[in-house]
């Protein structure tokens, strides 16, 4: 099983449209979560941590469901802007400070 | 706001040849990684520099790669000898006190072409 794994998609929708990705982790022991987005040949930018609450910012909702090792990322009212692609990481926590990234999601936003 | 700097953006090397790729964090991090990513491919990690010194490196960075924080400032990535293989974008990334755990802030990339 993949460390991180994402549907790579491409996800097209239409300018308005709410979009959802999902993500599943192999080490149940991870402590910290997070979305960043990866402009095309560009660097992965942190859109948001991920909290097993549940968070939001703007447009954005991110959910962590520990027991199923399952993240999401909601995106409401979709803009052509948001057309990237969207990146699941894991940082395992431990004796570790690396970042696993997910092959990522492509998300295209059409007019 | 304050950024990772990497520079070059992009070099072109020549098989056997050694690249220094070069990278300045963010000023009150602590915790300064390289990554790369291959055309296509997922993002990975290389090594974590803490305190100056290694504090974590993947399969990947064998014998032939270094890394070395020269003054208060620069965070440089070696390759001794590069391969074709070697050919990815380099990303330099830093973060705070806690490590990744609020995750890492990336610079814009070293797109690295071996010929």
């Amino acid at each position: 099983r993949k460390e991180v794994e994402q549907d790579p998609g491409p996800f097209n929708v239409p300018e308005g449209a709410t979009v959802a990705f999902n993500c599943t982790y192999s080490n149940s022991a991870s402590q910290s979560f997070f979305w960043y987005r990866q402009d095309c040949r560009k660097e992965p930018k942190l859109l948001m941590s991920v909290y097993s609450s549940g968070n939001e910012d703007g447009r954005f909702t991110a959910q962590l469901n520990r027991a199923s090792q399952y993240i999401s990322l909601l995106i409401r009212d979709s803009k052509l802007s948001d057309s990237a692609t969207y990146l699941c990481v894991v940082n395992p926590g431990g004796a570790t400070n690396k970042l696993i990234f997910g092959t990522g999601t492509l998300l295209a936003v059409q007019p | 706001e304050p950024e990772v700097t990497q520079t070059p953006s992009h070099q072109v090397t020549q098989m056997g040849q050694e690249v220094i790729l070069r990278c300045v964090p963010i000023s009150n991090h602590l915790y300064f990684y390289w990554y790369r990513q291959i055309l296509g491919q997922k993002v990975e990690f290389l090594v974590s520099f803490y305190n100056n010194e290694i504090s974590e490196k993947s399969e990947i960075f064998d014998d032939q790669f270094s890394v070395e924080r020269p003054d208060g400032s620069n965070f440089t990535l070696k390759i001794r000898s590069t391969k074709l293989e070697d050919s990815a974008m380099y990303f330099c990334a830093s973060s705070e006190g806690e490590g990744a755990a609020m995750g890492a802030f990336f610079g814009q990339g070293t797109r690295l072409t071996v010929v």
